[in-house]
Parts: C-alpha cells; sequence; structure tokens
C-alpha cells in the first residue's frame, strides 16, 4: 500500500509556543490530506480537509486561526498549532488519499500519527 | 451530517469468532470502511464495502447492508494480537470525499 510518513512523532512544548507536524505522501501523489484529532480511548475526530494549492475546509468548531494548515505540494501539508495550550494535548494524525479513480477503494492511508503534549 | 455508532467494546477467547455491527445514518453514502488501530498508533485498512454483501479477506469479512445503514465486521480464529480498535468509518459521496469515523470498538481477545 501506500506510504504517508509523519514528523515527529512525539513532541513536547510549552504553552504558548507554536508546534508544526509534518505530513508527506511518500510513494504517490496526495490529491487530499486529512488531518484528524483523537483523544485517548476516543474516535478520530475530522479537523480539516487540505487540497493542493487550495486553502483548507475546516470542521465545525475548529478554529482555524489557532490549527493551520497547509497543502503547498502534492506530497506535504503541514498543519501548525499556534498558541498551544495543555487542552490542544492530543494525538494528530493526518491521512491522504490519492487520485479516487485510482487504485481498489480509493481508502485513506493515515500517518504513524504525532503525540502533542503541551506542558 | 453523518451518525455512525458502534458498541464501544466487546470481549472474546482466543480462537473464537467475534461480530462486531455498526450502524450509519448518513446524508450521503460512498463506502464502508474498516480500520484496526492498536492503542498509540495510526489505523490500519481493514476492508472496504460499497455494494450490498460480504467481502472476504482471510480471517476477516465485512458485511454492508445499505438498505438497512448496517454493516459488521467478522474476525474468526481470534488470535491476541487481534485486541485492538476497530473502526467503522463511511466515505460521503458529496465534495472531499470525506471519512467520518465512528466511536471505534475496543476488543479484548483473552487465552
Amino acid at each position: 500500500g501506500a506510504v504517508v510518513s509523519q514528523h515527529p512523532s512525539w513532541v513536547i512544548c510549552k504553552s504558548g509556543t507554536s508546534v508544526k507536524i509534518e505530513c508527506r505522501s511518500l510513494d504517490f501523489q496526495a490529491t487530499t490530506m486529512f488531518w484528524y484529532r483523537q483523544f485517548p480511548k476516543q474516535s478520530l475526530m475530522l479537523m480539516a480537509t487540505s487540497n493542493e494549492g487550495s486553502k483548507a475546509t475546516y470542521e465545525q468548531g475548529v478554529e482555524k486561526d489557532k490549527f493551520l494548515i497547509n497543502h503547498a505540494s502534492l506530497t506535504l501539508s503541514t498543519l501548525t498549532v499556534t498558541s498551544a495550550h495543555p487542552e490542544d494535548s492530543s494525538f494528530y494524525i493526518c491521512s491522504a488519499r490519492g487520485h479516487i479513480l485510482t487504485g481498489a477503494t480509493g481508502e485513506l492511508f493515515f500517518g504513524e500519527g504525532s503525540r502533542l503534549t503541551v506542558l | 451530517g453523518q451518525n455512525i455508532d458502534q458498541p464501544t467494546e466487546m470481549t472474546a477467547t482466543e480462537g473464537a469468532i467475534v461480530q462486531i455491527n455498526c450502524t450509519y445514518q448518513t446524508s450521503g453514502f460512498n463506502g464502508l470502511f474498516w480500520y484496526q488501530q492498536h492503542a498509540g498508533e495510526a489505523p490500519t485498512f481493514l476492508s472496504y464495502n460499497v455494494l450490498d454483501g460480504l467481502e472476504e479477506k482471510g480471517r476477516f469479512s465485512s458485511f454492508l447492508s445499505r438498505s438497512k445503514g448496517y454493516s459488521y465486521l467478522l474476525l474468526k480464529e481470534l488470535q491476541m494480537k487481534d485486541s485492538a480498535s476497530y473502526l467503522c468509518a463511511a466515505r460521503e459521496n458529496t465534495g472531499f470525499q470525506k471519512l467520518v469515523f465512528g466511536t471505534g470498538t475496543r476488543l479484548l481477545v483473552s487465552p
């Protein structure tokens, strides 16, 4: 299957600082990338959808000025958590999909996830 | 919008068969996915159904009934390593074709 790489895997930061998380599709061009957040023992909550070269579409209740998403190329999307606070501590997972008409199912391929701890 | 329901937790013994149910209500539907997620790791793709019926893949099978808004994941010959969360996700048929996930079912397989 296709490979999506996410970096960093772990990050600890002080309250008030900003953290950038990168998501790369290594062996395919990701037309669409999705960013999810997952709290302990809960399911994945979609935060936003990004398409290369256009502004991200945020889900209701997600602050676009706090969670900055940039999809600069077909293989890279970044999520920046600005002015992070302890309540932003979570597991952030990106996923990517190639052209939906290619492949058997158009399923999402997930990155390894990034665990953010804000002190 | 989408609403996806699945049981929170299930337990089973090694070697047994377990069925994890999922019901969904969607404003637009274009396929039902099942993912497996071990604690602290990213989800991995298990199966996909878009037409009614059963899809079999080794020890795992998935069933879909579009008219009933219902799917299940069937795991046979359970192994300890199958202890994980199983996420049901429905794909919208509009816009970005988003995947919306259910709350996940934590399966514990005991010896």
